[in-house]
């Protein structure tokens, strides 16, 4: 399995302040995906990376933007965090084709926003 | 845009029995790839099962399997000699296949599994 780590794995806030999570991967995959989990939601996607500076926006990007400086870590920024945003965050990367195709996730990082 | 559908927010079933979870989704994709993803209360996202769309057969993984309808476009797990351990969310996603497109999830269905 791909090594994926997500940091901090829990964080309270302030509203109003600038939030930075990570997410790092040691395998040098390609795809990487920040979703967001809600009860009554399931996980939605936030942004996703196809490569080194190439992002794109998903189902639910408003307040967030991401950076992907290396192959092997792609960040999430909330730039002035809001209680809407308390959730629990998870990154993932894709790899495999065909049989062995999947998606594997970090472990998540509940955030708080008071 | 593609759409998963759980109809069924929360289950529960004794152990030993056997349970089936509903999923459906919308697409007008002919090559796509299906999953069910387990989250017990740990939070930690485990994939169960995957369906490649062009597969006639069922996909089975030990007391996991699936019943995979395209037409239907429906695609339910059925869990045989339910454990404890099943106790968890259970997701369904659908990904279309190529271009790395991203993975579509349904809200969820949350399983107990009662002794």
């Amino acid at each position: 399995d791909a090594g994926i780590t997500q940091s901090p794995r829990h964080k309270v806030t302030e509203t109003g302040t600038p939030v930075t999570l990570r997410c790092h991967q040691t395998e040098n995959h390609r795809y990487m995906y920040w979703y967001r989990q809600d009860p009554g939601h399931g996980l939605r996607l936030i942004h996703y990376s196809y490569g080194v500076k190439d992002t794109d926006k998903g189902e639910v990007s408003d307040g967030y933007s991401v950076s992907r400086s290396k192959t092997e870590d792609f960040l999430l920024t909330l730039e002035s965090a809001t209680s809407s945003q308390t959730s629990v965050y998870f990154c993932a990367i894709s790899a495999g084709t065909g049989t062995n195709y999947g998606y594997t996730f970090g472990s998540g990082t509940r955030l708080t926003v008071v | 845009a593609q759409t998963v559908t759980q109809s069924q927010p929360e289950m529960s079933v004794q152990e030993a029995e056997t349970v089936t979870l509903s999923c459906t989704y919308d697409t007008s994709e002919n090559n796509y790839y299906l999953f069910w993803y387990k989250q017990p209360p740990s939070r930690q996202m485990i994939l169960v099962i995957r369906q490649e769309a062009y597969k006639q057969q069922n996909a089975t993984e030990n007391r996991f399997s699936v019943n995979f309808q395209k037409a239907a476009k429906s695609f339910s797990l059925k869990i045989s000699d339910s454990q404890l351990g099943d106790t968890a969310m259970y997701f369904c996603a659908f990904m279309k296949r190529g271009g790395n497109t991203p993975l579509v999830f349904g809200k969820g269905t949350r399983l107990s599994v009662i002794a």
